[in-house]
């Protein structure tokens, strides 16, 4: 069974910081790409940055560029988002998710983990 | 920021058939690129629904069905069902947003 569980969720400060990980098992990490999405409680979903399988192709939304930093590894089966200078507007579930040929224009995100919630709050 | 637009609602009897919009522009679905669905369940996660325009995974029943022209896309179902009362959100690639994907705004399904 594929399975994705995040963690690294909290209550943070504004401009704080805020590292999340994502274990993931039951398939062969190391050939797909991953993605995080997050959703504020109550609304609707936003893509946040996603990642291929090797690395070296990494993209951000434009809400998170610059702040925002996504790795992998592949040896311990881990995505991870590194979450700096963090605004209330950032508030929300992040969930990751596996992504068959990130980059390309036509990928999709399946199956998704069940997210973890990051509070951003003075 | 959604770039693809649905309605926020549909509604329909058991039995009857809803579609669900989901407007693009030239930067995304107009130009060629493919949209996927996703459905989901109050206080779940999101589950894929439709891939590639038109493709169900296994284990999506065939009353869901997807279909794409020009700047839009549309998810129909057919013979609605109680359990299909949901959220359902687009999503496409952009290519104006430094190559980045982006989901629609969401629909929510009632089953009256």
């Amino acid at each position: 069974e594929v399975l994705l569980v995040e963690s690294g969720g909290g209550v943070v400060r504004p401009g704080g910081s805020l590292r999340l990980s994502c274990a993931a098992s039951g398939f062969r990490f190391d050939d797909y790409g991953m993605t995080w999405v997050r959703q504020a409680p109550g609304q609707g979903l936003e893509w946040v940055s996603g990642i291929d399988w090797t690395g070296g192709d990494i993209k951000y939304a434009d809400s998170v560029r610059g702040r925002f930093t996504i790795s992998r590894d592949n040896a311990k089966n881990s995505l991870y988002l590194l979450m700096n200078s963090l605004r209330v507007e950032d508030t929300a579930f992040y969930h990751c998710a596996r992504v068959p040929g990130f980059g390309g224009t036509s990928s999709w995100f399946d199956p998704w983990g069940q997210g973890t919630l990051v509070t951003v709050s003075s | 920021q959604s770039v693809l637009t649905q309605p926020p609602s549909v509604s329909g009897a058991p039995g009857q058939r809803v579609t669900i919009s989901c407007t693009g522009t030239t930067s995304n679905i107009g130009v060629g690129y493919d949209v996927n669905w996703y459905q989901q369940f109050p206080g779940k996660v999101p589950k894929l629904l439709i891939h590639a325009n038109k493709n169900r995974p296994s284990g999506v029943p065939d009353r869901f069905s997807g279909s794409k022209s020009g700047t839009s896309a549309s998810l129909a179902i057919s013979g609605l069902q109680a359990e299909d009362e949901a959220d359902y959100y687009c999503q496409s690639y952009d290519i104006s947003l430094s190559g980045s994907y982006v989901f629609g705004t969401g629909t929510k399904v009632t089953v009256l």
